[in-house]
């Protein structure tokens, strides 16, 4: 099977910088996506890590270990806008198309 | 921009209706998901398509099934609706067959069985 583990919710001030931290288990392994959900929104793709390292797209960054099978997302100079549930997900081994497996979702709070 | 739209955002039906979700998406995408959401268990694949007529069952697909008559077009059926059935309900779509293809999602439908 595969399973994706994440911290189900994070707390941080304006300014700060957070890190959701995603382990996986998987069979086989295609990369790691991360999607930003608002409250009562449609999750919204953030990045793609095929390769072990940092991508970084403004205030934030993805960073991926196949080694260590785990992955991060790095939130950046947190803007009350940056409140939103965060997924981890990879896709499925041996799949036509882009069929993920999501981990739980972190929800973050900013606060003020 | 990709446009996913989910006939309705909320919607209660009775124990034992048949109930049909739809899923509408306007860029010619190959592929169409349904998703569960659930607090804490993040988002569960019911069933995918990749091409029109073609159907896979994803990790939970007892008591769903799917059509997909029409490229643009995706449904999901509750053959006889039941209360564990109450949660978001999300549609996604993606074009070809390349892992880092993102998924476009719909606003989701709420459904509440009682």
């Amino acid at each position: 099977g595969q399973s994706l583990e994440q911290p189900s919710e994070v707390t941080a001030v304006e300014g700060a910088i957070v890190q959701i931290n995603c382990t996986y288990q998987t069979s086989g392994f295609y990369g790691l996506s991360w999607y930003q959900q608002h409250d009562g929104g449609a999750p919204t793709f953030l990045s793609y890590n095929a390769l072990d390292g940092l991508e970084e797209t403004g205030r934030f960054s993805s960073f991926l270990s196949r080694s260590d099978s785990y992955g991060y997302l790095l939130l950046q100079e947190l803007q009350m806008k940056d409140s939103a549930s965060y997924f981890c997900a990879a896709p499925m081994i041996k799949a036509a198309g882009n069929k993920l497996t999501f981990g739980g979702g972190t929800r973050v709070l900013v606060k003020p | 921009d990709v446009k996913v739209t989910q006939s309705s955002r909320y919607l209660v039906k009775r124990t034992g209706e048949k109930v049909f979700l739809e899923c509408v998406q306007d860029m010619d995408h190959e592929n169409m998901f349904w998703y569960r959401q659930d607090p804490g268990l993040g988002l569960r694949l019911i069933y995918f398509s990749y091409d029109v007529k073609m159907k896979e069952k994803g990790d939970i697909p007892e008591g769903y099934s799917v059509s997909r008559e029409k490229k643009e077009r995706f449904s999901l059926i509750l053959e006889s609706a039941s209360t564990n059935q109450t949660s978001m309900y999300l549609c996604a779509s993606s074009s070809g067959f390349s892992y880092n293809s993102p998924l476009h999602f719909g606003n989701g439908t709420r459904l509440t069985v009682t």
